[in-house]
């Protein structure tokens, strides 16, 4: 069983440009989420997807987007980066429901210079 | 609106000694909790939750509906017990499950 991937682990970017993050879920898995996670900060909700669809978002603006493939694995895409964009982004899979607890990839790090 | 509070940033103890990480709540309707770990270059992972009702590593938490608590208590901290724990909320109603996580504390167990 392959836990959740993500890729790549580190990312520096400038203020302006379009970032692109790749999430593989944990094998059997159809629901990803996505988290922010700010310097001395948990882990923030950013959106969720279940079979392709967003099924729920937390406090992001539009430039915070998603998306979910057939396999299950997920992009998020965050466009005309900010300062404050730098953090830790996490992304976790499970099956849908209530009682499945989520997995965690290890993060991906992006500095937004 | 959902919340979790954990009071501490920082909690150092001597290995032995008892510990409690504190987490409170803000939630209008039936909750459910988690308590999240992170050793040092390692993934945030689940150590608990309520509904299991079960010690993992020693550790146990109590749903205190009353008081809107979810406290970690171990009796006798170990030194590999030093992490960052994480305590996390999940709504119970709706489609989306979605978690929402305190801003964590880390746990330091002394020699």
């Amino acid at each position: 069983e392959t836990g959740v991937t993500q890729s790549p682990t580190h990312l520096i970017k400038t203020r302006g440009q379009q970032v692109t993050l790749r999430c593989s879920s944990q094998s059997g898995h159809n629901t990803v989420s996505w988290y922010q996670q700010a310097l001395g900060q948990g882990p923030q909700f950013i959106f969720q997807y279940y079979r392709e669809e967003e099924n729920g978002r937390g406090n992001f603006p539009p430039r915070f987007s998603g998306l979910q493939f057939p396999n299950y694995s997920s992009e998020l895409n965050v466009n005309a980066l900010e300062l404050d964009d730098s953090a830790l982004y996490l992304c976790a899979s499970s099956f849908r429901g209530p009682g499945p607890e989520q997995f965690f990839g290890p993060g991906t790090r992006l500095t937004v210079l | 609106a959902q919340r979790v509070t954990q009071p501490e940033k920082l909690l150092s103890v001597f290995k032995g000694a008892p510990v409690e990480l504190k987490c409170n709540y803000s939630y209008s309707g039936s909750p459910e909790l988690f308590w999240y770990v992170q050793y040092s270059r390692q993934r945030l992972q689940l150590l608990l939750r309520h509904i299991s009702r079960e010690s993992i590593k020693g550790f146990t938490a109590d749903l205190n509906k009353g008081e809107t608590s979810f406290h970690l208590k171990k009796p006798f901290a170990q030194e590999e017990d030093s992490a960052m724990y994480y305590c996390a909320l999940r709504s119970s109603g709706g489609s989306n499950y979605k978690l929402t996580f305190g801003k964590g504390t880390l746990l330091t167990v002394n020699p």
